[in-house]
Order: C-alpha cells, then sequence, then structure tokens
C-alpha cells in the first residue's frame, strides 16, 4: 500500500489570503488527485495532477483557483487562492497504485476553515 | 458520464447482527472499478471492499460483502456481525482503472451496544 500524507493537517485562515497543501506519498505513483469534500458531503474531485504538465480540472474549477504543482511522481500541491468562506472544505489528497493492483489510497485530509 | 447513488442517508444496525448498504451507479464506462470506503471522524478515507466489473464473482473480504448486479448496476455492501468498529460513513465510489472516482452521497452507520 502507499502512506500518503498530507501538510497541513487543519488550518484557520483570513478570506482573501491562500493556503497551500502538500501531498508527499512514500513510493513513486503515476496517477494523483485532489478531492473537496465540503461539511456534510461526499467528495468532489478537483483535479488530476500530471507529473511535468498543467493539471486536468473538473467541471467547476479553475486553475486560477486551485493551482496545482507536481515537480515528481511522489509529491504535489495544492493552492487554495483568495479564499472565502465556501471554501472550507476538507481536501483531500489520493493516489493510485499500480503496485497494488490499481487501488486508491487517500491521505488523512487537511481542514480548512476560512473566517 | 458517472454518477453513483446512494439511497440511504442512515442507517443503523444492532452489534453482531448485519446490515446492507445499497448503492446504484451509473457509467458509460465497458471497464471500470466499483469501491466502498469508510470514512469514521478521524476523516480517513478506509478501502473497505472493490470489485472489478469484468468479474462476475462478488467480492468478499472478511466480514464484508458485496452483491454485485452488472445488469442492474447495482453494487450493495452487507456487513456481517457488525462491531463497534464499523460505525462510519460510508462511501460507494465508481471509476474507471487508473483515474478519476465519483463519489455517492454516503450512507452513515451507527452500530448500537
Amino acid at each position: 500500500s502507499a502512506v500518503i500524507s498530507q501538510k497541513p493537517s487543519r488550518d484557520i485562515c483570513q478570506r482573501g489570503t491562500s493556503l497551500t497543501i502538500q501531498c508527499q506519498v512514500d513510493s513513486q505513483v503515476t496517477m494523483m488527485f485532489w478531492y473537496r469534500q465540503q461539511p456534510g458531503q461526499s467528495l468532489t474531485l478537483i483535479a488530476t495532477a500530471n507529473q511535468g504538465s498543467e493539471a486536468t480540472y473538473e467541471s467547476g474549477f479553475v486553475i486560477d483557483k486551485f493551482p496545482i504543482s507536481r515537480p515528481n511522481l511522489t509529491f504535489s500541491t495544492l493552492t487554495v487562492s483568495n479564499m472565502s468562506p465556501e471554501d472550507s472544505s476538507i481536501y483531500l489528497c489520493s493516489v493510485e497504485s499500480r503496485l497494488a493492483d490499481n487501488e486508491q489510497f487517500f491521505g488523512p485530509g487537511t481542514r480548512l476553515t476560512v473566517l | 458520464a458517472q454518477t453513483v447513488t446512494q439511497s440511504q442517508p442512515e442507517m443503523s444496525v444492532q452489534e453482531a447482527e448485519t446490515v446492507t448498504l445499497s448503492c446504484t451507479y451509473d457509467t458509460s464506462e465497458s471497464d471500470y472499478y466499483l469501491f466502498w470506503y469508510k470514512q469514521p471522524p478521524s476523516r480517513q478515507m478506509i478501502l473497505v471492499i472493490r470489485q472489478e466489473a469484468y468479474k462476475q464473482q462478488n467480492a468478499t473480504e472478511n466480514r464484508f460483502s458485496v452483491n454485485f448486479q452488472k445488469a442492474a448496476k447495482s453494487f450493495s455492501l452487507k456487513i456481517s456481525d457488525s462491531q463497534l468498529g464499523d460505525a462510519a460513513m460510508y462511501f460507494c465510489a465508481s471509476g474507471p482503472s487508473g483515474s478519476r472516482l465519483t463519489f455517492g452521497e454516503g450512507t452513515q452507520l451507527t452500530v448500537n451496544p
């Protein structure tokens, strides 16, 4: 299995500021994803983080608001820009491990509160 | 496009009893996977069980088993001998291999002692 860590685990931010969330995997993986889970709701995919190229965003999510980097096969960052209270959510990184028969693993999540 | 529907927002079961959580899905993919994830209050997403759509045999993992009805696009989770530690939010998910997952709305499971 893949072990995933996320930093920070939680944060409280002011409206209009930006926060960068880091995702680190203990092994090289091909696919990395960023999900958002709004309070009391299910998970929604924000984007697929592509190594060496621009991320692939889902409908309703744009690069200016959620810029993503993936400099190598074990690390990715998601930035939540110009935050508003509506951005208060849990943000989860996930990876697909071909070594584990294409199973998807999730990080512990980052709980973001925007005041 | 894919959709996943969980019609039971909440379920409860007595400890040691059996409970079944329902899930239906729709997909245009010919090759896809189905998953059940558990999310306890710690918010860590934990894979409970997975099913490859091309396999007719229902997946089982200890006390957890699925009833996969491909023609009906149904994928229910059965938990046998329920334990207090099974209490959590359960999400059904679907996706092609190597690609994004689509999640259902979730079912909050309570286990009563």
